[in-house]
């Protein structure tokens, strides 16, 4: 079945803890990207992969890094976690080294909060 | 920020009838995407439209695009009890940021039964 996975779904973690969140896609897709979600904000794109090796800034890059060392996955770095990164992370990926040509594909999402 | 805005915000209706939501955004685009998201899943693609297209059917969904107006409408027809979610319009950035991708703020909808 294609799909995107996200682990953990739900974590709970203190400040300045250092934390992974994996993504994986079994499509072979090109384009891969994080995003956050808060009440009222809609989406908002943290990190993208246009392929591998290559990763640029979204809107809110802030706080997180992340590496495209296979094509599969696409991991979420918070090398010292603080409140204000409680969200809703969501991983997806579309085919293409593009954004928009294509649908994305999302994961079923990330639940953090930060202590 | 290339964010859009949804209107409006929350809309309730009864089985049956259509549902319109509108979306506005602030600079040139390439392609414009509708998605649904249930009660804080993942997200799913409802239909893509091009830049140069001004109307998309897909089943009950129908989508326009104006981007003289820099918006988009997407209109559900004869909805039902199961359309109830949140719907996210997406764009790319244009051709300044073509490999970013923007959310609106979404329009939560609820039919009822």
């Amino acid at each position: 079945e294609a799909q995107v996975t996200q682990n953990p779904r739900y974590l709970i973690t203190v400040t300045g803890k250092k934390l992974t969140v994996t993504c994986s896609q079994n499509m072979n897709h090109e384009y891969m990207s994080w995003y956050r979600q808060d009440p009222g904000l809609g989406l908002r794109q943290i990190y993208y992969s246009m392929n591998v090796e290559v990763t640029d800034k979204g809107d809110v890059p802030e706080g997180y890094k992340v590496s495209r060392k296979e094509k599969r996955n696409f991991p979420l770095i918070l090398e010292s976690p603080s409140p204000n990164q409680t969200s809703l992370y969501f991983c997806a990926s579309t085919q293409g080294g593009v954004a928009g040509v294509n649908e994305q594909f999302f994961g079923p999402g990330t639940r953090l909060t930060v202590l | 920020s290339q964010q859009g805005e949804e209107d409006p915000q929350a809309l309730s209706i009864q089985e049956g009838e259509n549902a319109t939501m509108n979306c506005s955004y602030k600079t040139s685009i390439n392609n414009l995407q509708w998605y649904r998201q249930n009660s804080g899943r993942g997200l799913v693609h409802l239909i893509l439209i091009r830049s140069n297209e001004r109307e998309k059917h897909s089943g009950r969904l129908r989508v326009t695009l104006d981007t003289s107006k820099k918006s988009s409408s997407l209109l559900i027809t004869a909805s039902r009890a199961a359309d109830t979610a949140s719907y996210f319009c997406a764009t790319d950035g244009g051709l300044d940021n073509f490999n970013k991708f923007y959310f609106g703020s979404g329009t939560k909808l609820n039919v009822k039964p």
